[in-house]
């Protein structure tokens, strides 16, 4: 059985342009939640995204922004890049959404913004 | 943002010996989760608790969901040089699969 799949695993932007990273969750899995890995802020949730609906959105600006399509895969697209974005994106995925979840995740998308 | 209290941040220990690390919490979380990160990879599920006060293993692995659903431990066995990494607790509440993380910490084993 495949993994959570994410792409680009690695990316180099500049200050004020956009990104856009994909997740392919485990098939069967309808939950999709990100995370952003920093070393100063550790582990935080960005959003989720279960039936192409956003469930939960966590304490980000609005220029992170997610969807989901009708197959489960999402995509995150961060806008008007700062150099403080530069992070470890994760892509977490689980059967369904509820307090029963065992989230899986991905290796990552390492974006560097300069 | 919120971060669990967990602690030691850092441990050194020799192979063989024992590790125990714990989590706290000012909230109540329904689940607790125990991943383990490689460099370069993503965190990797090691332990899920459903229960106040349920104790579940997983090989050498062993941790407890408390009692009063705001802390949680995982302990080591045995531990050989494989064991390096970051382990980090999450702790999921009513929020859909938001997972609230620690700071993680940092084993290293002397072989």
């Amino acid at each position: 059985k495949a993994g959570v799949t994410q792409t680009p695993r690695y990316l180099i932007k500049t200050r004020g342009q956009q990104v856009t990273l994909s997740c392919s969750p485990i098939s069967g899995h309808r939950s999709v939640s990100w995370y952003q890995q920093t070393p100063g802020q550790g582990l935080q949730f960005l959003f989720e995204y279960f039936s192409e609906t956003q469930r939960n959105k966590g304490n980000f600006p609005g220029r992170f922004s997610g969807r989901q399509f009708s197959n489960s895969r999402s995509e995150m697209n961060v806008s008007t890049l700062e150099l403080g974005d530069s992070a470890l994106y994760l892509c977490a995925s689980s059967f369904r959404t509820g307090w029963t979840g065992e989230l899986f995740f991905g290796e990552g998308s390492r974006l560097t913004v300069l | 943002g919120q971060q669990l209290n967990q602690s030691p941040q850092s441990m050194f220990i020799q192979e063989g010996e024992d590790v125990s690390m714990n989590c706290t919490s000012s909230s109540i979380f329904n689940t607790w989760l125990w991943y383990k990160q490689d460099p370069g990879e993503g965190p990797v599920l090691l332990i899920a608790l459903y229960k106040a006060g349920e104790l579940t293993s997983n090989g050498r692995l062993t941790a407890q969901f408390g009692i009063t659903r705001k802390d949680s431990f995982l302990n080591i066995s045995a531990s050989i040089p494989s064991d390096v990494g970051i382990y980090f607790c999450a702790g999921q509440g009513n929020a859909g699969n938001m997972l609230t993380f620690g700071g993680g910490t940092r084993l290293m084993v002397k072989p």
